[in-house]
């Protein structure tokens, strides 16, 4: 059964750069079939996608692109997400996803999401 | 991007009911539709892929249906484990948006 695990500090300060990693246990990071991805979720609202990685190719929020970046280690099994200069908006539960095709793209496996703070 | 718009933003029903919430994205996406659940404190479940395509596991009580701009999400008769909030995603392109979310109350 295919596992993901974020990890990362759940406070950072303003202007600061947010880093958080997820472990991908159960299957292997490598494949070519799927691609990893991030979304996150503030406080009492909905969903927003982050950020993508898929066979070498980065995909970027618009909103977001100019402060994000994703990557991927394959040694470890595991995949990154650096938001720099952020500010309380940033503020939220971050979740790691997995995503797949199959007549559509969707997120089949998410990681069980960690808090993370901006906060002085 | 493309915007999703849910309706309604909250839904009140009882066990039992039939309840239907939809989805309208602000250009066509085709199918590239899918519906998950969310339960407090829980990462979101995948219900629905491809407008219609229900995901292994998932009680038959719920459907999807649609294509281009309008989706609709069904439960043929809600059981006590389907009070969460819904929330549909367009993957038609890489800038991926999520309606912002029905939350179904008793």
């Amino acid at each position: 059964q295919l596992q993901l695990q974020e990890s990362g500090p759940g406070l950072v300060k303003p202007s600061e750069t947010l880093s958080l990693t997820c472990t991908v246990s159960g299957g292997s990071i490598s494949s070519s079939d799927y691609y990893w991805g991030w979304i996150r979720q503030p406080p009492g609202k909905g969903l927003e996608w982050i950020a993508m990685y898929f066979s070498g190719s980065t995909y970027y929020n618009v909103s977001l692109k100019s402060r994000v970046t994703i990557s991927i280690d394959t040694s470890k099994n595991q995949f990154s997400l650096n938001l720099n200069s952020v500010t309380a908006t940033d503020t939220a539960v971050y979740y790691c996803a997995r995503q797949q095709y199959s007549g559509t793209y969707f997120f089949d496996y998410w990681g069980q999401g960690t808090l993370v703070t901006v906060s002085s | 991007d493309i915007q999703m718009t849910q309706s309604p933003s909250s839904l009140s029903a009882s066990v039992g009911d039939r309840v239907a919430i939809t989805c309208r994205a602000s250009q066509s996406i085709s199918n590239y539709l899918n519906w998950y659940q969310q339960k407090p404190g829980k990462a979101p479940k995948l219900l629905i892929s491809a407008a219609s395509n229900l995901q292994s596991g998932v009680p038959s009580s719920f459907s999807g249906s649609g294509f281009g701009t309008d989706f609709t999400l069904t439960i043929s008769s809600l059981q006590p484990d389907d009070f969460a909030t819904y929330y549909c995603q367009q993957s038609y392109t890489t800038s991926y948006t999520f309606g912002q979310g029905t939350k179904l109350e008793i």
